[in-house]
């Protein structure tokens, strides 16, 4: 079956670095994407992932192992705002989305 | 720029009552439209995805029904809800042609089935 992992929960300090790691396991593969869920709102789209390697954007960075059905978010120099749920989605052969259940991730000051 | 609305933000509706969320995409044209259904502390599940008026794509067996009557409208209905109806909708679009996974969402629809 498909299947993507992540953890449920994440507390890190604002202005540290935190790492929310995803496992998946799909029929076939094209590409690996993030999402930020603040409360109570719609998904919206951080980044896209489909040839291994790092992709940074600003405070964000993402980076995808496809031999190791492996992918992570990272985020720098935190910020309350970032408080939110992260959803990590691998695209299948089909092209449907397979999603986590979503990283909750908590910034303390 | 592309907009996409859906309503209404909120209900709270009786077990067996009839139900109706409605979805519009502003400025493209031939979008590919999707209905997910989220459940508190669980991934998004797809329900229904359009790639044109008139085709839909069921994807989870239930008493939901998909309808898509004009290019930029997408409707999400049911005859008679269940508390398990219960969840946030979400009404998606990404541009024409191949699926692809950047998604834009609407506002999202929170139901809650009593």
């Amino acid at each position: 079956g498909q299947n993507i992992d992540q953890p449920t929960e994440m507390t890190a300090t604002e202005g540290a670095i935190v790492q929310i790691n995803c496992t998946y396991q799909t029929s076939g593969f094209n590409g690996l994407f993030w999402y930020q869920q603040h409360a109570g709102e719609a998904p919206t789209f951080l980044s896209y992932n489909v040839l291994d390697g790092l992709e940074e954007k600003g405070r964000f960075s993402s980076f995808l192992s496809r031999s190791k059905g492996y992918s992570y978010l990272l985020l720098k120099e935190l910020q309350m705002k970032d408080s939110a749920s992260y959803l990590c989605a691998a695209l299948d052969s089909n092209y449907q989305l397979i999603w986590g259940a979503g990283t909750k991730l908590i910034i303390k000051p | 720029s592309q907009t996409i609305h859906q309503w209404p933000a909120t209900l709270v509706q009786p077990v067996g009552s009839p139900l109706s969320l409605e979805c519009t995409v502003e400025g493209t044209s031939n979008p590919n439209l999707y209905w997910y259904r989220q459940a508190a502390g669980r991934g998004l599940q797809l329900l229904f995805y359009s790639v044109g008026i008139g085709q839909i794509s069921s994807e989870v067996p239930q008493n939901l029904s998909a309808s898509r009557p004009q290019d930029r409208q997408f409707i999400l209905s049911s005859k008679k809800l269940l508390l398990s109806d219960s969840g946030f909708y979400l009404c998606a679009w990404t541009s024409g042609g191949a699926h692809t996974g950047e998604l834009f969402f609407g506002e999202g629809s929170r139901l809650t089935v009593l």
